[in-house]
């Protein structure tokens, strides 16, 4: 079967460091993304990890460990703008994207 | 802007319509995506369509009836839904499937469908 676990909700103090973490457990894995999605709009891309190890992107760093189906979303000086839900989703090599829940983070002043 | 647009952005139908979603992308993308948003719920893939024939329905209902006529367009027609039907419902396209099972989705920004 296929199961995506991330936390359903976090909270950070603007300025702070947050993690989101992913498990993952499904047949055929590829890689997997990270998404960002503000309330009432379309999911966004942030990152793409198909090794293991860290990308990073600016503000924002991915990690991942396929022996241990884990992934996490590092994200670095946190602004008031990024108070959205992320979502964690695996690619198979259907080429198809399983997605999890997400998590809804919020960015307190 | 994604380059994946959405119409209608809002939608109410009662459970006897017929109505339609339309898709269009201009990335020069050749895959295209239906998926549903319900709350408190993950994105649920609905139709799969790469160089416009159908490659996956993930056991969807036959009240939504999906529509590819070519690589820029999708559609999905929806006829006696239920209210549980309710949900955001997202197109999105991306490089074709198979030849990189990597290919990053682009989202179109969802119609918000209420049934009544």
């Amino acid at each position: 079967g296929q199961n995506i676990d991330q936390p359903t909700e976090m909270t950070a103090t603007e300025g702070a460091i947050v993690q989101i973490n992913c498990t993952y457990q499904t047949s055929g894995f590829n890689g997997l993304f990270w998404y960002q999605q503000h309330a009432g709009e379309a999911p966004t891309f942030l990152s793409y990890n198909v090794l293991d190890g860290l990308e990073e992107k600016g503000r924002f760093s991915s990690f991942l460990s396929r022996s241990k189906g884990y992934s996490y979303l590092l994200l670095k000086e946190l602004q008031m703008k990024d108070s959205a839900s992320y979502l964690c989703a695996v690619t198979r090599s259907q080429g198809n994207l399983i997605f999890g829940k997400g998590t809804k983070l919020s960015v307190k002043p | 802007e994604t380059g994946v647009t959405q119409t209608p952005r809002h939608l109410v139908m009662g459970m006897t319509n017929k109505k339609s979603l339309k898709c269009e992308q201009h990335l020069g993308h050749n895959a295209m995506y239906w998926y549903k948003q319900s709350a408190k719920k993950p994105l649920e893939l609905m139709f799969v369509y790469n160089f416009k024939e159908q490659t996956e329905n993930n056991s969807v209902p036959s009240r939504f009836s999906p529509e590819c006529p070519n690589s820029s367009h999708l559609f999905l027609h929806l006829h006696t839904l239920q209210p549980e039907d309710s949900a955001l419902y997202l197109c999105a396209s991306s490089q074709e499937i198979g030849v990189s099972g990597g290919a990053e989705q682009y989202f179109g920004p969802g119609t918000r469908l209420t049934v009544t």
